[in-house]
């Protein structure tokens, strides 16, 4: 099974300011296959970014995913208001057991 | 318009099963196959199983292996997701959320609250 771990935990910053998010991986995601979600409290995850750098339907471009491999990062170029939420990445390289991150909160500092 | 209508909050004694369900419209439900996802209290989200609704082949986490069934009524579009031998540990949100491309979810469902308590 591959582990997804996700850094930081918790990002404090100010709306306006450049959010990275860092998602590694036990061994290497088959494909590119991986996603980025969204989860805004009390709500379902949101998909953000697939195939780890194709922006779902919807999605601004003030999102954007890269990486391969082991490693992968989401960015958000200017985090505004709505964007202060908990992020996940999830792998679907294996669909033997897919996986997801614990998880990075993007809170405002 | 894609959607994914669950099942209500359930609240069950340990050692009981829970089914939940999840009910899909706007879109071809034997298309895509559908996830189950589960996220306990404060915690993040864990991957259950998946079903692909055309065929009714099922895969299952390591974890749930035993104590999980995920099964379709295609004429219903819909998706059912039990759980058995439940423990207080069983406590969460559980999702299903539509299956797209090599394995993201596109659509989830709204949720359904288990609460497993004595």
């Amino acid at each position: 099974e591959i582990v997804l771990t996700q850094s930081p935990a918790t990002l404090s910053l100010s709306p306006g300011e450049r959010a990275t998010l860092s998602c590694g991986a036990s061994q290497r995601v088959s494909s590119n296959y991986l996603a980025w979600y969204q989860q805004r409290p009390g709500l379902a995850p949101r998909l953000l970014i697939y195939d780890a750098s194709t922006r779902a339907t919807g999605i601004p471009d003030r999102f954007s995913g890269r990486g391969s491999g082991t490693d992968f990062t989401l960015t958000i170029s200017r985090l505004e208001p709505e964007d202060f939420a908990v992020y996940y990445c999830q792998q679907y390289g294996s669909s033997v057991a897919l996986t997801f991150g614990g998880g990075t909160k993007v809170e405002i500092k | 318009q894609v959607q994914l209508v669950q099942s209500g909050t359930e609240v069950k004694k340990p050692g009981a099963s829970v089914r939940v369900s999840c009910k899909a419209s706007g879109y071809t439900f034997t298309s895509h196959a559908m996830q189950w996802v589960r996220q306990a209290p404060g915690q993040g989200l864990e991957w259950m199983g998946w079903i692909n609704t055309g065929n009714g082949y099922t895969k299952y986490s390591q974890k749930f292996q035993g104590r999980v069934t995920i099964t379709t009524d295609t004429s219903a579009s819909t998706a059912y997701m039990e759980l058995s031998s439940l423990t207080f540990e069983d406590t969460a949100v559980y999702y299903c959320a539509r299956w797209r491309g090599g394995g993201f979810c596109d659509y989830w469902g709204q949720g359904t609250l288990v609460t497993v308590s004595s």
